[in-house]
C-alpha cells in the first residue's frame, strides 16, 4: 500500500551533535518530498523540500537526502540546538493527476539535551 | 506579515451541534487544505480546494463540509454527523495545487467535546 513511515519514534541527542531523522516511503511514483517541524501546540513549519530528480539538497544547517533505490528519505541537522527539539514529519506527494496530495508520516520526536 | 490565521485556537462542541473553524490566508495562494491530526498519527486530509468556488473531498470528508467563496478564506464546518470530532485541525495553503509546491500551515484549532 501507499504509506510514509519513520524508523525511530524518538531521537535523543546532545547539543552540538548532528542529528539524522529517517523516513521510508512505499510509493515509487512519488515525485516530491517535504520535511516539516512541529512544536507543541503549533502547526507544522516547512523546513526543506526535494524533488525526485535530485538526491540531495542543502539548506541552513539542514540537508535532505533522497535514495530512490531503497525509497528512503533522511533529514540531517548539523550542530543540533535545544531549539531544534520538536516532532519532525516527512511527507510525500502521491497525487497522480498533477494536483498535490501529501501523505504524512507519523513523526519522529527529536529531544536535544544541553 | 503574510501568513495563515486559524481561529479560534480552542473550540468546544456540544452534542448535536455544528461548529465552524475559520482559516484565512493573505499569501495570495490559490490552493487551500484542511487536515485532521490525532495523537500518534500523521495528518489526514479532509478537504482541499484548488481555486475559488471549487473544492474536493479528501480521505476523511464524512461529517465535514467546506466552502471557498473567497480566495483568502476556507472555513471548515464540523457537523453533528462527525461522531469523533475531538482532534487538532490544521489549515494549509500553497501557491498552487501543483505537485512541487510546499504547503504552509496555520497554528491549528483544537476541538473538544463538552
Amino acid at each position: 500500500g501507499e504509506s510514509v513511515g519513520l524508523h525511530l519514534p524518538t531521537l535523543s541527542v546532545q547539543e552540538g551533535d548532528n542529528s539524522i531523522i529517517n523516513c521510508a516511503y512505499s510509493n515509487s511514483a512519488s515525485d516530491y518530498f517535504i520535511w516539516y517541524k512541529q512544536e507543541s501546540g503549533k502547526g507544522p513549519q516547512f523546513i526543506i523540500d526535494i524533488r525526485s530528480n535530485m538526491d540531495k539538497r542543502q539548506g541552513q544547517r539542514v540537508t535532505v537526502l533522497l535514495n530512490k533505490t531503497v525509497k528512503h528519505l533522511s533529514l540531517q541537522i548539523a550542530a543540533t540546538q535545544p531549539g531544534d527539539s520538536a516532532v519532525y514529519f516527512c511527507a510525500e506527494n502521491k497525487g497522480n493527476t498533477g494536483f498535490q496530495k501529501l501523505v504524512f508520516g507519523t513523526g519522529t520526536r527529536l529531544l536535544v539535551s544541553p | 506579515d503574510g501568513g495563515i490565521t486559524q481561529s479560534p485556537k480552542y473550540l468546544f462542541r456540544k452534542e448535536g451541534q455544528n461548529v465552524t473553524l475559520s482559516c484565512e490566508q493573505n499569501l495570495n495562494h490559490d490552493a487551500m487544505y484542511w487536515y485532521r491530526q490525532d495523537p500518534g498519527q500523521g495528518l489526514r486530509l479532509i478537504y482541499y480546494s484548488q481555486i475559488v468556488n471549487d473544492f474536493q473531498k479528501g480521505d476523511i470528508a464524512e461529517g465535514y463540509s467546506v466552502s471557498r467563496e473567497k480566495k483568502e478564506s476556507f472555513p471548515l464546518t464540523v457537523t453533528s454527523a462527525q461522531k469523533n470530532p475531538t482532534a487538532f485541525y490544521l489549515c494549509a495553503s500553497s501557491i498552487s495545487g501543483l505537485s512541487n509546491q510546499p504547503q504552509h500551515f496555520g497554528d491549528g484549532t483544537r476541538l473538544s467535546i463538552l
